[in-house]
């Protein structure tokens, strides 16, 4: 597709449950970003992949978070034994390479709301 | 301190009004510098990219301070769409773009 594509766009799941989120990039970038963002707060860096491989994963907030992605493309985010601190947006961005000055486009977002 | 500091906002402002946000950052090694916009419960877009020069984009002007670290954007003749978040987003070159919590900005008729 023309942009970065996100699913699901909404999903409101009981705690303790799992969700995977999923992000299909911009076809030919070959970097990766996940960010999340709280309802009226800044983005939150978790990690990012540079092909298959994620150099920076400092940002996972607990080990309740895992990411991966395959065949330099498509990339899911799993997030075990929800709590409802983990809702928010999960925003999902790719861009050419890393490396300074590199635009990021970012996907619409999947929006989560553990109740 | 935090990696990057902006002023929360909101900034409220007449139609026709010229409007300035600051960001500072703290890591000296930041080597690129943009601002991105982000509308309600939307994406955050580009909006420009900050050289060292300073840069114009129409109504927009971006500024650098390296000396000072922080990155200036200012807004002339604005207009009730330009109402939005505006996050200043920087680059060390090591991860990924490290982006502030954003300045909200409200444009009133």
């Amino acid at each position: 597709g023309a942009g970065v594509s996100q699913s699901p766009s909404n999903k409101v799941t009981e705690k303790g449950k799992d969700v995977e989120l999923r992000c299909d990039p911009i076809s030919g970038h070959t970097a990766l970003y996940w960010y999340r963002q709280s309802l009226g707060q800044g983005l939150e860096f978790l990690i990012y992949f540079q092909g298959n491989s994620a150099p920076d994963k400092s940002g996972l907030p607990s080990d309740r978070f895992s990411a991966e992605r395959t065949g330099g493309s498509v990339s899911t985010l799993t997030i075990q034994r929800t709590q409802q601190e983990d809702s928010a947006v999960y925003l999902c961005a790719s861009s050419p390479m890393t490396g300074s000055g590199n635009t990021i486009y970012f996907g619409e977002g999947s929006w989560l709301t553990v109740v | 301190r935090k990696e990057v500091e902006q002023d929360p906002g909101p900034f409220n402002v007449p139609e026709g009004a010229t409007v300035a946000f600051n960001c500072t950052y703290s890591n000296s090694a930041s080597q690129s510098f943009f601002w991105y916009r982000q509308d309600c419960r939307k994406e955050p877009k580009l909006l420009m990219s900050v050289y060292s020069s300073g840069n114009e984009d129409g109504r927009f002007t971006a500024q650098l301070n390296r000396a000072s670290q922080y990155i200036s954007l200012l807004i002339r003749d604005s207009k009730l769409s330009d109402s939005a978040t505006y996050l200043c987003v920087f680059d060390t070159g090591r991860r990924a773009l490290t982006f502030g919590s954003g300045t909200r900005l409200q444009v009133q008729p």
